[in-house]
């Protein structure tokens, strides 16, 4: 039972235009998401987060957007640069008292061409 | 500040064997968790550890096992390995057990089951 889904396996974009990354969840109870970039032999990093009592974060290049009703949410990167290729995960928490489980999805690998 | 290590890096055992992999998280970080990277099953949460009490628990058979140290170093154990198991996992350490408090990963320990 996957509770956290990116439907897209992989993404293509081109250099300087914006990539677009998106996650579904099934699980209500999910309140904090984040968002980890990964490179081959080394760990996930974190990017970026988001809360459900908001809509939208914005850090720097990267905006996650939370559609709560559709439990979707997506990354946005812009302008997209070649460094930025690698995969991306979307991660969901929930019950801040439980500590600190993470339910990832399976990824997205992004390339950005020059 | 030093990042979260992880060793060893690579490792090769047999079916039947059991292994040790060892985390030694950011200083001050008390909170450690341990996550199962496959190609087929993504990112999964193993386990998590706070002031050396297991908080959190995934779902993975008995024959996974951790603990932690009063220096917030963590071991994580498998008896009896099977080719199932050939796997990177990785260990994420942050400040504190609860609230959503941003993990930071290793590198991972890459094991390989013949």
């Amino acid at each position: 039972d996957q509770q956290v889904k990116q439907n897209s396996p992989s993404l293509s974009v081109q250099e300087g235009r914006i990539s677009i990354l998106n996650c579904d969840y099934t699980n209500s109870m999910f309140d904090y998401f984040l968002w980890y970039k990964k490179y081959p032999a080394e760990g996930p990093t974190f990017l970026i987060s988001i809360s459900s009592i908001k809509d939208k974060n914005e850090d720097g290049r990267f905006t996650v957007f939370l559609n709560k009703s559709a439990k979707h949410l997506s990354l946005h990167i812009v302008p997209s640069q070649p460094g930025d290729s690698a995969v991306y995960f979307c991660a969901a928490s929930a019950d801040r008292a439980a500590g600190n489980k993470l339910t990832f999805g399976g990824g997205t690998r992004v390339l950005v061409k020059p | 500040k030093a990042g979260v290590t992880q060793t060893p890096r690579y490792l090769i055992k047999t079916r039947g064997q059991q292994v040790t992999l060892s985390c030694s998280p950011i200083s001050g970080h008390r909170s450690v968790s341990w996550y199962q990277q496959t190609p087929g099953q993504g990112l999964q949460f193993l386990f998590e550890y706070f002031s050396e009490t297991q908080r959190n628990k995934g779902n993975f058979p008995g024959r996974f096992s951790g603990r932690q140290f009063s220096n917030s170093r963590s071991e994580m154990n498998v008896s009896t390995l099977e080719l199932g198991d050939s796997a990177l996992y990785l260990c994420a350490s942050s400040q504190t057990g609860w609230g959503y408090n941003e993990q930071f990963f290793g590198p991972g320990t890459r094991l390989t089951v013949l």
